[in-house]
């Protein structure tokens, strides 16, 4: 399967912690990566291979993965958090890149 | 630090070819550590991933886009291209150019991104 799939949209209280999910059979070979992405502005990467995190980016980002899911966890959610999130690997086949659909997340 | 700033017309008329110009800047495109990517995202629609190419020349290209997709490099002037051809509206998008890590070929990233360059299909 070449395809990622993400919950659409997502929320968290501020200061709480949420897991954005990202599931796909790629994913039992391919680390995913993480971008966040805030209207108008390009993505930013902020998770890539096990759990590595960009200079600059907060500690509160972590990545996990088991099975055919990857996760992004935020854990002590900031206002500033709140943005559009998609994972990305390689599909199945290796010879191509997939996005997900991207999960839209609320801080309340 | 790595730079990429896309660059080309604004607006491309329908069944034309869209071409578009990433221009790398604080590193060189002829590295064996990156590979170069397109990547576009319709507007309030996701991230779709269009084709990547290796400095060497090798290219890798979204099945439901090879048909009509060729990227290439120009390492003298440090910058990839794209060509899309016979577009229709359904390409309007904001198109990125970004920087592609792979270590080994579990891990893949793109960063840095390009601040992108809206394309707008229409006659």
């Amino acid at each position: 399967s070449s395809e990622l799939t993400q919950d659409p949209a997502v929320s968290v209280a501020l200061g709480q912690t949420v897991r954005i999910t990202c599931q796909g059979d790629s994913l039992r070979s391919y680390y995913a990566s993480w971008y966040q992405q805030k209207p108008g502005q390009a993505p930013v990467l902020v998770i890539y291979g096990k759990n590595n995190r960009p200079s600059g980016i907060p500690d509160r980002f972590s990545g996990s993965s088991s099975g055919n899911t990857a996760s992004l966890t935020i854990t002590g959610a900031q206002a500033e958090d709140e943005a559009d999130y998609y994972c990305n690997s390689r599909d199945s086949s290796g010879n191509s890149w997939v996005f997900g659909g991207g999960t839209k997340l609320t801080v309340l | 630090q790595l730079q990429l700033q896309e660059s080309g017309p604004g607006l491309v008329k329908p069944s034309e070819t869209l071409s578009l110009t990433c221009t790398v800047s604080g590193g060189s495109i002829s590295s064996s550590s990156y590979y170069w990517g397109w990547i576009r995202q319709p507007p309030g629609k996701g991230l779709e991933w269009i084709g990547s190419i290796y400095y060497s020349g090798s290219t890798y290209y979204n099945p439901s886009l090879k048909s009509r997709v060729t990227i290439s490099v120009d390492t003298s002037k440090n910058q990839f291209s794209l060509k899309l051809s016979s577009v229709t509206a359904a390409d309007t998008a904001v198109y990125y150019c970004a920087s592609l890590h792979s270590p080994d070929f579990w891990t893949n990233w793109f960063d840095p991104w390009g601040q992108g360059t809206l394309v707008t299909v229409s006659s």
